[in-house]
């Protein structure tokens, strides 16, 4: 069974410092991997995902993600944190193949950016 | 171009009763898919549709069941609610089959509150 694991619950970090968001993954085979973001009372934003190719996802308001294969990780990059970054993010896995298809999601971090 | 329509936005049921919440995707859009987000469980897939034909289910009860129409229209359905089931169920729509590298696009989520 696919599995999504982020190990903080909560993240701070001051603004205009660089913020990580970390996400370890476990899948049969090849993933698909995403980020998504959650303001209050809102759905999920998509942010990036990985496919295929370059390790180095850029994507939405300055996000980027560095797929490691031999780490299983897809860890969320900002080089500078913005207040109105605040929120719940999710790192979610697709399997490319086999019956379990469905994105499979992390159990959430909350980043705060302190001003 | 609209996003993800879900209604109603919030629902107060009684314990015993049935609910259904709808959802319209995007235009163009022929897959949908059902979460509910506790906090305590985290985002949990329901099940994922395409074309009418349901193409995946999660590990809920036979209470909960869904539907998509030829327009692609989706529902859900929950029958004999339990005070457990309240949650934000979120309906995500993706362009093409579920089980591509396409992201979703999420709508803002039904808030059930079961008393």
């Amino acid at each position: 069974a696919q599995s999504v694991a982020q190990p903080e619950d909560q993240v701070n970090v001051a603004e205009g410092n660089p913020l990580t968001v970390k996400c370890t993954y476990s899948v049969s085979g090849n993933p698909y991997l995403f980020w998504y973001v959650q303001y209050p009372n809102r759905g999920l934003q998509f942010l990036l995902k990985y496919i295929t190719g370059d390790n180095l996802v850029k994507g939405s308001y300055g996000f980027e993600a560095e797929f490691n294969k031999s780490q299983t990780s897809f860890h969320l990059k900002k080089p500078s944190a913005l207040v109105s970054d605040s929120a719940l993010y999710f790192c979610a896995v697709r399997a490319t193949s086999g019956s379990a298809r469905q994105l499979t999601f992390g159990s959430g971090t909350q980043l705060t950016v302190l001003p | 171009k609209a996003g993800v329509t879900q209604t109603p936005r919030y629902l107060i049921k009684t314990r015993g009763q049935q609910v259904t919440l709808s959802c319209s995707p995007i235009s163009g859009h022929r897959s949908v898919s059902w979460y509910q987000q506790t906090p305590g469980q985290g985002l949990q897939f329901l099940f994922e549709y395409f074309s009418e034909t349901q193409r995946n289910k999660g590990n809920f009860p036979g209470r909960f069941s869904g539907r998509q129409f030829s327009n692609s229209r989706s529902e859900m359905n929950v029958s004999t609610l339990e005070l457990g089931d309240s949650a934000l169920y979120l309906c995500a729509s993706s362009l093409t089959r579920p089980d591509l590298n396409t992201e979703a696009f999420f709508g803002q989520g039904t808030r059930l509150t079961v008393v």
